[in-house]
């Protein structure tokens, strides 16, 4: 399957600890998405690459998170000081080009305790 | 800035009957727009999207939509359901990069 893969699936951890996501793109995507979902929520848009390049972030997007995308293939997402109101699923997309449809991962569902 | 609503939280069907999920949008621009399906424990999967083309929008597993641009609706449409329908459903208004979701609709659907 060459789809949008992210790990872990899952993620429990202590508030005030780092946590760190991956999400590996579509190979041939150029562009990659963050998105945040919490309970009886759609997704909001966290922060996007196109490439290497760091194009948008949200407001959603505290100095806490950092998100990167080195060598413009699979991205990290990293939450440091972790509250527990960052307890959500996070999921990543990928899209070859900006008209076309997103791809999404399955997400990483993250509980801060 | 764009915005969506989807008008019902949760639609209850029986098997067989159609389907009806709807959704408003708001753009200062000539948006696309999709209907997202996602099933427990899956990911996000594209059921359709409009980008200006026809009006009526063909997607996958007998799902259809109609833009409005008068009503300023994208409404989700199925002749008939099926179990394996049962899942949220999610319209997404989408102007380049900047996706805006709706809350989605829970569908179930009835044996």
């Amino acid at each position: 399957d060459t789809g949008v893969s992210q790990d872990p699936r899952h993620k429990i951890t202590k508030r005030g600890q780092n946590v760190t996501f991956r999400c590996d793109p579509i190979s041939e995507h150029n562009r990659l998405y963050w998105y945040r979902q919490t309970l009886g929520q759609g997704p909001e848009f966290l922060t996007y690459f196109q490439n290497e390049a760091q194009l948008e972030k949200s407001r959603l997007l505290s100095d806490r998170f950092s998100a990167e995308r080195p060598k413009g293939s699979f991205s990290t997402l990293e939450i440091q000081r972790t509250e527990q109101g960052d307890s959500a699923m996070y999921l990543c997309a990928s899209s070859p080009d900006l008209y076309n449809e997103q791809f999404f991962g399955p997400g990483t569902r993250l509980t801060v305790l | 800035a764009q915005s969506v609503t989807q008008l019902d939280s949760h639609v209850s069907v029986s098997e067989g009957t159609p389907v009806l999920l709807r959704c408003n949008y708001s753009s200062s621009y000539s948006p696309s727009l999709f209907w997202y399906v996602q099933h427990p424990n899956k990911g996000l999967q594209l059921l359709l999207k409009y980008t200006s083309a026809a009006t009526l929008v063909k997607g996958i597993n007998g799902f259809e939509a109609e833009f409005k641009k008068s009503e300023t609706s994208f409404h989700l449409t199925k002749p008939s359901a099926h179990m394996s329908d049962a899942a949220e459903y999610f319209c997404v208004v989408s102007v380049g990069h900047d996706m805006r979701f709706g809350a989605g609709t829970r569908l179930t659907v009835k044996p």
